[in-house]
């Protein structure tokens, strides 16, 4: 089992819809949970960290925390062709020596 | 100026060459970071350093070293380039513990063919 686990997809939504990435994580002591949009060709940027249990909101996106089912999930809403993108979850692994362990990421594609 | 800079940007090499990949960052970050990239396997972990004596082995260390020149500068080198090398590298840096320091900010990257 993968440490960090992502559907890679891809995943297609239509301009305007929601659009849901899902990351599964083995070790139940991690603490901090970030995500990061990489267009193609160029370097991972961060959307948002989120370390405590619950919702936490930026803008169009919000990130999704649940420790007791080990799973962190980013929505976006009102999706835009500009958001098509992989989106990477990090997480960093208790006792990792504060090293992030990354998934494999999601191909989010948004039509027009 | 951006914060992380990589040289080169593109480099055609051919087997058995020693390659060198360079990292800069104006971010006063202590700690560096080296991943390859390849489709579908997402980041993978080469070396890291937390500060400049510092320097440990990550997921995907073989065939590589590292170099920490100064708090600024972390230099990745392919002693014999081997063609199963050809991937996307990147560096990235992140500040000392905290809330948030964790996040990492990376280069642009280096795009690396092995002939």
């Amino acid at each position: 089992q993968k440490e960090v686990e992502q559907n890679s997809g891809p995943l297609s939504v239509p301009e305007g819809a929601i659009a849901s990435l899902n990351c599964t994580y083995s070790d139940r002591g991690s603490q901090s949970f970030f995500w990061y949009r990489q267009y193609s060709g160029k370097s991972p940027e961060l959307i948002m960290f989120i370390y405590s249990n619950g919702d936490k909101e930026d803008g169009r996106f919000t990130a999704q925390l649940n420790k007791a089912s080990q799973y962190v999930s980013l929505l976006i809403r009102d999706s835009q062709p500009s958001d098509s993108a992989t989106y990477l979850c990090a997480v960093l692994l208790s006792g990792s020596a504060r090293q992030l362990t990354f998934g494999s990421g999601t191909q989010l594609t948004v039509l027009p | 100026d951006a914060d992380v800079t990589q040289t080169p940007r593109n480099r055609i090499t051919k087997t058995g060459k020693r390659i060198m990949l360079e990292c800069s960052q104006t971010k006063g970050h202590d700690r560096m970071y080296w991943y390859r990239q390849d489709p579908g396997l997402g980041l993978r972990l080469i070396y890291y350093s937390f500060d400049v004596k510092d320097i440990n082995k990550g997921e995907i260390s073989d065939g590589y070293s590292v170099s920490r020149q100064a708090q600024a500068k972390f230099s990745l080198s392919l002693e014999s380039a081997i063609p199963n090398q050809t991937a996307l590298y990147f560096c990235a840096t992140s500040d000392l513990p905290g809330a948030g320091a964790d996040t990492q900010y990376f280069g642009p990257g280096t795009r690396l063919t092995v002939l």
